[in-house]
């Protein structure tokens, strides 16, 4: 069975720290991962990746992918209370279902003052 | 400015009753779909279209059902038969179905009692 599972589920730092999020993933015939923010209500798109070992980057969040190995790291530097979300990892599997992505539960960011 | 509009935010019904969220889009996108939301859940999919009048069903559709006549809308309709409705429902749209990022609606949550 498909399954994306993300890590940790929930995380608390203060403002200025450095954070990783990870997602793990097991699909048959993989095609990308996404990325996305959650703070409210509408997710918002982050990165997507297709390729292992290139670097996405945007500002202060990056992330990149590890085909081989199934999983992938969102990093955000010098964290703001702004980036207390849930965080979202999703992986689009191939072949003939064109619409799925499989959702992993989030991570939930919480940047105190 | 474009995007995905779904009403009403949120939306109270009695048990038994069949309600539909609305989901427009103005984005010019082939692709639209249906999320369910559940605490400590992933997303999860309901339903979704790649063209107008074409729609197919995702993981958790019993109970739903959905419309695209038109391009811009891909209503839900929430039946008696949906064992659980009260939940976030969130409607998103894409470009290229799952090559592409998706775009989503600020969600509509319901709640039955």
């Amino acid at each position: 069975e498909d399954k994306v599972v993300q890590s940790p589920l929930s995380l608390v730092v203060h403002e200025g720290d450095t954070v990783t999020l990870n997602c793990s993933y097991e699909v048959t015939n993989f095609r990308s991962l996404l990325w996305y923010k959650q703070e409210k209500k509408a997710p918002t798109f982050l990165f997507m990746l297709t390729s292992s070992g290139i670097e996405k980057k945007s500002g202060r969040l990056s992330s990149i992918l590890d085909k081989k190995e199934l999983f992938s790291i969102l990093n955000i530097t010098a964290t703001q209370t702004g980036d207390s979300a849930v965080y979202l990892c999703a992986v689009a599997p191939g072949g003939g279902s064109q619409g799925n992505l499989i959702f992993g539960k989030g991570t939930k960011l919480s940047v105190k003052p | 400015d474009g995007g995905i509009t779904q009403s009403p935010k949120y939306l109270f019904r009695k048990e038994g009753q069949n309600v539909t969220l609305s989901c427009e889009q103005n984005l010019n996108h082939d692709a639209m779909y249906w999320y369910r939301q559940d605490p400590g859940q992933g997303l999860r999919l309901i339903y979704y279209s790649q063209i107008v009048n074409d729609f197919q069903k995702g993981d958790i559709a019993e109970g739903y059902s959905v419309s695209r006549e038109k391009k811009e809308s891909f209503p839900l309709t929430v039946t008696s038969a949906q064992k659980n409705p009260t939940a976030f429902y969130l409607c998103a749209s894409s470009i290229q179905g799952i090559l592409s990022p998706l775009h989503f609606g600020n969600g509509t949550r319901l709640t039955v009692t």
